[in-house]
């Protein structure tokens, strides 16, 4: 299994619809986890952080399920300001003792008028 | 707010050429972090370090090599740059356990 595997899309939605990504992943030691966004030709920034069951913010919700070793994203009432790629990001397999992460491959999000 | 700042946006070199690609941070960050993304590879993990003069190999470090003499700089080299390290190069900064943040990034092409 690879360490962090998501859904590359592309997730094409409406204006006002409810999106949800799943990211799985590989190592049941993980503790901390975080979803970020990345525009087009633009550098991934931080969206959410995940230490527990979830997390929510506003239209976004991140949800973790230890037992079949996935997180989710949710996002409500989609504008078209969400249309990016989202990336899951694990800690790797080996504890390095320090903050070396893996990263998915994203899944495009595509919300239209 | 945390700032990362890479030296180029977009940078030409032909192949052969020694490559140097800066990166500084200003929040005092212990760790840093080069990374290349290329379409459909994601992010990978080229050099990372945890302190000023410590390095470590990260998944792809053949053909370049890292230099942090101070902790807010950290710097890529691209030895002899060649046509397959064309890509997006994106250096970021972390303090302990917490997220990271990444600069703008760096278009490298290698003609």
């Amino acid at each position: 299994r690879k360490e962090v595997e998501q859904d590359p899309g592309p997730f094409n939605v409406p204006e006002g619809a409810t999106v949800a990504f799943n990211c799985t992943y590989s190592n049941s030691a993980s503790q901390s986890f975080f979803w970020y966004r990345q525009d087009c030709r633009k550098e991934p920034k931080l969206l959410m952080s995940v230490y527990s069951s979830g997390n929510e913010d506003g239209r976004f919700t991140a949800q973790l399920n230890r037992a079949s070793q996935y997180i989710s994203l949710l996002i409500r009432d989609s504008k078209l300001s969400d249309s990016a790629t989202y990336l899951c990001v694990v800690p790797p397999k080996v504890n390095t003792g320090f903050q070396k992460l893996v990263f998915g491959t994203g899944t495009r999000l595509l919300v239209s008028p | 707010d945390v700032k990362v700042t890479q030296s180029s946006r977009y940078l030409v070199k032909r192949t052969g050429e020694k490559v140097f690609l800066e990166c500084v941070q200003d929040m005092d960050h212990e760790n840093m972090f080069w990374y290349r993304q290329d379409p459909g590879l994601g992010l990978r993990l080229i050099y990372f370090s945890y302190d000023v003069k410590m390095k470590e190999k990260g998944d792809i470090p053949e053909g370049y090599s890292v230099s942090r003499e101070k902790k807010e700089r950290f710097s890529l080299i691209l030895e002899s740059a060649s046509t397959n390290q064309t890509s997006m190069y994106l250096c970021a900064s972390s303090l302990g356990y917490q997220p990271q943040h990444f600069g703008d990034g760096t278009r490298l092409s290698i003609l």
